[in-house]
């Protein structure tokens, strides 16, 4: 059962313009969403995350957008830049819980 | 920046032979996770521990994997009898605790010739 899902699989983008990245999630019990960017061989790196109290949170370039009822999320990546290339993965956990994750979003920024 | 330190970062194992791979957590971070990221990036939670003990695992951990944090040493994942469907990525991350930031470390990339 995939409780994480991400959308789109892959996506391209060109320099300075505005990534947005699309995850919903099935459990309603959910609370914490984290976000992870990964690079090939690497494993992968917080990069920015959301409690389900808030609907925005922001960090530079980085922001989630959370929508609780719908339970669907975002995060947009605004002034891509080509070392934004990456694989990004929408983690949902709550309680002592092992997060679980989404399939990612392979994002190729175009200089 | 994480400090989640793995070991070995790659291993190559025969079919039916045992793997292990070690992880230490960051400096004062009681719960240990273990995932396997295949191919396609799926990942897979396998158990996590806080502290010593185990707190959720997974079936196919209870069968052929076995893991274990003890303290004072490296927490370790082995794998009993190695098959080629374990190929993978395998992670390591620690935490706090509930729902807090999970920082994971550079992975076990394991190859089953």
């Amino acid at each position: 059962q995939q409780q994480v899902r991400q959308s789109p699989q892959s996506l391209t983008v060109w320099e300075g313009e505005t990534a947005i990245l699309n995850c919903s999630y099935e459990n309603s019990a959910f609370d914490y969403f984290p976000w992870y960017q990964q690079f090939p061989g690497e494993g992968p790196a917080l990069l920015i995350a959301i409690r389900s109290v808030s609907d925005k949170k922001e960090d530079g370039r980085f922001t989630i957008f959370f929508n609780k009822r719908e339970k669907k999320l975002s995060l947009h990546i605004t002034d891509s830049q080509p070392g934004d290339s990456a694989t990004y993965f929408c983690a949902a956990s709550n309680n002592n819980n092992a997060p679980r994750f989404g399939a990612g979003t392979k994002l190729s920024v175009k200089p | 920046n994480s400090k989640v330190i793995q070991t070995p970062r790659y291993l190559v194992k025969g079919q039916g032979q045992k793997a292990k791979m070690r992880c230490i957590p960051e400096k004062g971070h009681p719960v240990v996770f273990w995932y396997q990221q295949n191919k396609n990036n799926e990942f897979k939670f396998l158990i996590n521990f806080q502290n010593q003990e185990v707190l959720q695992q997974i079936d196919m951990t209870e069968k052929r994997f076995s893991a274990e944090c003890p303290s004072n040493s490296p927490c370790s994942l082995e794998i009993q009898s190695s098959e080629a469907g374990d190929s993978a990525l395998y992670l390591c991350a620690s935490s706090l605790g509930e729902n807090t930031e999970v920082f994971f470390g550079k992975g076990t990339r394991l190859t089953v010739v």
